[in-house]
């Protein structure tokens, strides 16, 4: 079946402006995960979303980010005045739900960003 | 101090060499446990989960010891096709939601011929 897409893959924008990353879960996950990955570094968390809710939020790293899911499938990830420092790789994943422990996260290709 | 530290190598062995990679993590809390495998330009993927008695998967086993909070995986018989980042993943370990993983920085791994 279809894994998590995430469009566009790439993204570049001005210093300043306005972005949405989009992102498809797999088809009847209700978990949804948003990370964040620089160069030569691990995905770092922002985000995650048990069906339309932001279950756990503590990873944004400032009032300029900001997702929804508005309908428990599809989720958005919008980041405003886009400094340089947010370029990096947004990694997308989906789970079948949250509560456990040994949820395998699969995590689409990612949309590059980058700020110039 | 990072919640997960890896060493990020990169290691650089031959085809059929035997390759350990070792991950601590600081939250005595942490419960569940991953090594994540990551290829160049490509999002990361399950290689397998880490248990407390320690699990094998084929050519690899994964070691969990909770007391020293430290993970490992070992690679066998290392094929051109290993070579990858490995990432140390730990689930729940801000305590405070089991959505949340926390990677670690990936080893890097080369196997030459």
């Amino acid at each position: 079946g279809a894994g998590v897409s995430q469009t566009p893959s790439n993204k570049v924008t001005e210093k300043g402006k306005y972005v949405e990353l989009r992102c498809d879960p797999i088809s009847g996950h209700t978990a949804l995960y948003w990370y964040r990955q620089s160069l030569g570094q691990g995905p770092e968390f922002l985000i995650y979303f048990q069906g339309t809710g932001a279950a756990d939020d503590s990873g944004l790293p400032n009032d300029r980010f900001f997702a929804v899911r508005p309908e428990g499938s599809v989720s958005t990830l919008k980041i405003q005045r886009t400094e340089r420092g947010d370029s990096a790789m947004y990694l997308c994943a989906s789970s079948a739900r949250a509560g456990a422990l040994y949820n395998e996260q699969f995590f689409g290709p990612g949309t590059r960003l980058t700020v110039l | 101090r990072k919640e997960v530290e890896q060493d990020p190598g990169p290691f650089n062995v031959p085809e059929g060499a035997t390759v350990a990679f070792n991950c601590t993590y600081s939250n005595s809390a942490s419960q569940s446990f991953f090594w994540y495998r990551q290829d160049c330009r490509k999002e990361p993927k399950l290689l397998m989960s880490v248990y407390s008695s320690g699990n094998e998967d084929g050519r690899f086993t994964a070691q969990l010891n909770r007391a020293s909070q430290y993970i490992s995986l070992l690679i066998r018989d290392s094929k051109l096709s290993d070579s990858a980042t490995y990432l140390c993943v730990v689930n729940n370990a801000g305590g405070t939601s089991y959505g949340k993983l926390t990677f670690g920085q990936g080893t890097i791994l080369t196997v030459h011929p």
